[in-house]
């Protein structure tokens, strides 16, 4: 059973670009949630969907934006970066919500220069 | 809000010994889960262990064990017989289980190394 597969791994973008993140959940996963990681903050929450709908959202700036589609694949968008934004981006997925018991894929490394 | 606090941002053990990592909570609910989440060098996370708060048992994988507190709202992680493997950062985390949707709340991690 493939994992949860994140797109891109690393991407390098410039201050004032947009960047779309990708995430195909585990088949048969409902729930994909969405965490920013950094050595500072630590795991940030920024978005949990669970059938195309938006349940949760972090407190985070409306820069960053999310949806998620009829196959339950997810996007993440994030717009107008500045660079507290570098992160590494994790996406989850779960058969449904508050389980707690998620499955992460890699993440993607996002630098802003 | 639910606060989740690791206060050993590292820790070390030798191989084959046992050590403890520690977690508190805050939070004024009844019902709810917590759990252990390892995240090694290649950063894919993954569930070490999780326990119901409604479970007076402490939940036990292998050479995994948790000594909850509820209480003292404390949820400690303790590893026997460590292997190199191990070395990770170790995210304790927490989730209601009520209905409302509230989001998996980490706190901010113990870096364990192994000495061989």
């Amino acid at each position: 059973k493939a994992g949860v597969t994140q797109t891109p791994r690393y991407l390098i973008k410039t201050r004032g670009q947009q960047v779309t993140l990708s995430c195909s959940p585990i088949s048969g996963h409902r729930s994909v949630s969405w965490y920013q990681q950094t050595p500072g903050q630590g795991l940030q929450f920024l978005f949990e969907y669970f059938s195309e709908t938006q349940r949760n959202k972090g407190n985070f700036p409306g820069r960053f934006s999310g949806r998620q589609f009829s196959n339950s694949r997810s996007e993440m968008n994030v717009s107008t970066l500045e660079l507290g934004d570098s992160a590494l981006y994790l996406c989850a997925s779960s058969w449904t919500i508050n389980t707690g018991e998620l499955f992460f894929g890699e993440g993607s490394r996002l630098t802003v220069l | 809000a639910q606060t989740v606090t690791q206060s050993q941002p590292e820790m070390s053990v030798q191989e084959a010994e046992t050590v403890t990592l520690s977690c508190t909570y805050d939070t004024s609910e009844s019902d709810y889960y917590l759990f252990w989440y390892k995240q090694p060098p290649s950063r894919q996370m993954i569930l070490v262990i999780r326990q119901e708060a409604y479970k007076q048992q402490n939940a036990t994988e292998n050479r995994f064990s948790v000594n909850f507190q509820k209480a003292a709202k404390s949820f400690s992680l303790k590893i026997s017989d460590s292997q190199l493997g191990d070395a990770a950062m170790y995210f304790c985390a927490y989730r209601s289980a009520n209905s409302g949707n509230t989001p998996l709340v980490f706190g901010k991690g113990t870096r364990l190394s192994v000495i061989a």
